[in-house]
């Protein structure tokens, strides 16, 4: 059975600084990897997808990394803004298509 | 844009209840997905679908069941609501993966069902 783990849980950075933020899975064989931000009692918003085959993706001020043979994944975050405050989810898409989610890193960016 | 749509935000039922949540995608999208969230453990994925008519048990099945009738619409029924069943409800849907690009899954705003 698919884990995936995401540490840390909460994270609290002043805003200006840059920020990683980690995933890690147990079972390497995945299709693709999908970072995901959820904001206060709202659903999920899809923020970067990366296919098996890729090593990273990028939009905008994040960076999102694959390391599929040792299961991590990182999102990397440019230059933090306190819009940038919310949850951020890794989820990975395995066998069956299954989706199988993090419990997230709580994000805090202060002004 | 994809759009998933879920009927209500909030939700008040009684113990015991019939509950109907749906779930609307405009994508033609094969796959679709219900979750639920609670504090500490995460998205729990219930039921999936890959096809109309077809369903997949997920993770917590146990007191849920799906209805597929239409390739656009994946309700998830309470058979008998009870209060261990108040949560965050998320429906999901994307392409399946087939070697191609666009599998992005696509998230509802969720429904907030308290069960009293």
């Amino acid at each position: 059975k698919q884990e995936v783990t995401q540490i840390p849980a909460a994270l609290s950075v002043p805003e200006g600084e840059n920020l990683v933020l980690n995933c890690s899975f147990t079972d390497s064989a995945i299709y693709n990897l999908q970072w995901f931000r959820q904001d206060p009692g709202k659903g999920l918003t899809s923020l970067l997808l990366i296919q098996s085959s890729q090593r990273e993706q990028t939009s905008g001020r994040l960076n999102a990394s694959l390391d599929k043979s040792s299961g991590r994944s990182t999102l990397y975050i440019a230059a933090s803004q306190p819009g940038d405050s919310a949850t951020y989810l890794c989820a990975v898409r395995g066998g069956y298509q299954k989706v199988t989610f993090g419990t997230g890193t709580k994000l805090q960016v202060i002004p | 844009d994809v759009k998933v749509t879920q009927s209500s935000r909030y939700l008040v039922k009684r113990t015991g209840e019939k509950v109907f949540l749906e779930c609307v995608q405009d994508m033609d999208h094969e796959n679709m997905f219900w979750y639920r969230q609670d504090p500490g453990l995460g998205l729990r994925l219930i039921y999936f679908s890959y096809d109309v008519k077809m369903k997949e048990k997920g993770d917590i099945p146990e007191g849920y069941s799906v209805s597929r009738e239409k390739k656009e619409r994946f309700s998830l029924i309470l058979e008998s609501a009870s209060t261990n069943q108040t949560s965050m409800y998320l429906c999901a849907s994307s392409f399946p993966w087939a070697g191609g690009e666009n599998t992005e899954a696509f998230f509802g705003q969720g429904t907030r069902l308290t069960v009293v």
